[in-house]
């Protein structure tokens, strides 16, 4: 089977800027989950889709947002980009979503 | 807190020693997952412990479970160079928390060769 793919793998963007990020998870997964990390704070959740539905959300601002399509691809934006967001973003998908999480390489973002 | 706290923060060790990783916990759990990141990398899952079970073995890796003790930890065995990662547990709660995994900051283990 083919792995977590994530789209693109690297972006720099300027302040105030808009980002888009991809997540193609491994086939017949259902559970996709985002995660920020970043040297200072380290590795964060930022919201889990289970069946196009956000069933978990962690303490990020409403600028942070996703969606699950019917195929499972997830995909996460981030509006009014702030320099403290640079960082990577990984996603994670599983079957069910409380076994074995299977992550991508990640997109490395970088905010001017 | 389901965060898992991973301990020591460092571990320098030389190739062919083994390496001994601790994680604590708080929370009751279903199942308990550690993981590796090498620099700059996503995770890589290593083993997934579930509650009702003492040791896992994985080729040269060895995890155990305390649910008593809120308590896991990882052997590395005949460690080489290309184990040189950071390591991270993640306590599971149960179905209801789905995937939210909650990482501590990690062991940073160098095995130098």
């Amino acid at each position: 089977k083919a792995g977590v793919t994530q789209t693109p793998r690297y972006l720099i963007k300027t302040r105030g800027q808009q980002v888009t990020l991809s997540c193609s998870p491994i086939s017949g997964h259902r559970s996709v989950s985002w995660y920020q990390q970043t040297p200072g704070q380290g590795l964060q959740f930022l919201f889990e889709y289970f069946s196009e539905t956000q069933r978990n959300k962690g303490n990020f601002p409403g600028r942070f947002s996703g969606r699950q399509f019917s195929n499972s691809r997830s995909e996460m934006n981030v509006s009014t980009l702030e320099l403290g967001d640079s960082a990577l973003y990984l996603c994670a998908s599983s079957l069910w979503g409380w076994e074995t999480q299977y992550f991508g390489p990640g997109t490395r973002l970088l905010v001017l | 807190s389901q965060q898992g706290e991973e301990d020591p923060q460092a571990l320098s060790i030389q190739e062919g020693e083994n390496a001994t990783m601790n994680c604590s916990y708080k929370t009751s759990i279903n199942n308990l997952q550690w993981y590796r990141q090498n620099s700059g990398r996503g995770l890589v899952h290593l083993i997934l412990i579930r509650s009702n079970e003492r040791e896992k073995h994985s080729g040269r890796l060895r995890v155990t479970l305390d649910t008593s003790k809120k308590s896991s930890s990882l052997l590395i065995t005949a460690s080489r160079a290309a184990d040189t990662a950071s390591y991270f547990c993640a306590p599971v709660r149960g179905e209801t928390s789905g995937s939210r995994l909650t990482f501590g900051e990690g062991t940073q283990l160098t095995v130098n060769p």
